[in-house]
């Protein structure tokens, strides 16, 4: 399998559950990153790992976990999350943090 | 306060034509500034980027101009075909400040009539 992958693809969770995104990415990159895009608003950043160091925590709330095991491979622990959560969540990668970056198809989280 | 502005939610253009998509920004420090493509279901694919040291970029039918002092840039698509109806992101980053961080816009949806 290429480039950025992603599971689930779709997920809906009630708001006392506890669940997590996966991404795997096959480029041989060092930096990988968590995105949420709401409806009708700007990607926005939540989190960037460069070689598997958590470099950037862009004010997230505590109910987003990430975790970096390897470089290839990227997780988004939920717990607890709101309605306001709901959204599309992308993974990204790059070859080095500042490069361009390649994005997973994203998982649709709608929490209940 | 939204630092890059794509005003126009969506576009058409007929076929053949031209295809020209806005992007604004606020922050003069930011010096690296791409263009994504995102087809539904699937997340935004890489398509052009430009430095701050240039003003044109061009890879085959697409054309990406960079006007720092107005702090405008534009995606021309030329012939515009069917297969190009996406929703184009523009993102931008002040990499000369070590930040790395691309900052996205709301995004413009492109659709190409046959």
């Amino acid at each position: 399998e290429t480039g950025v992958t992603q599971t689930p693809r779709h997920l809906v969770m009630g708001m006392t559950n506890k669940k997590s995104l996966k991404c795997e990415q096959h480029l041989g990159h060092n930096a990988m990153y968590w995105y949420k895009q709401s409806a009708k608003k700007p990607l926005e950043l939540m989190f960037v790992y460069s070689l598997e160091e958590r470099v950037e925590n862009n004010s997230v709330p505590s109910r987003f976990s990430p975790e970096c095991p390897n470089s290839s491979h990227l997780f988004l622990h939920l717990h607890t999350l709101q309605p306001e959560d709901s959204a599309l969540y992308l993974c990204a990668s790059s070859q080095a943090r500042g490069d361009t970056q390649y994005f997973g198809p994203g998982t649709r989280l709608t929490v209940l | 306060d939204q630092q890059v502005k794509q005003n126009s939610p969506s576009l058409s253009v007929q076929e053949g034509r031209i295809s020209i998509l806005n992007c604004d920004y606020t922050n003069s420090m930011f010096d690296y500034f791409l263009w994504y493509k995102k087809y539904p279901a699937e997340g935004p694919t890489f398509l052009i980027s430009i430095s701050s040291i240039k003003d044109k970029n061009e890879d085959g039918r697409f054309t990406v101009f960079l006007n720092k002092s107005a702090k405008h840039l534009s995606l021309h698509i030329v012939p515009s075909q069917p297969g190009d109806s996406a929703v184009y992101f523009c993102a931008a980053s002040a990499e000369a400040s070590g930040t790395y961080k691309y900052i996205f816009g709301t995004g413009t949806r492109l659709k190409v009539l046959a």
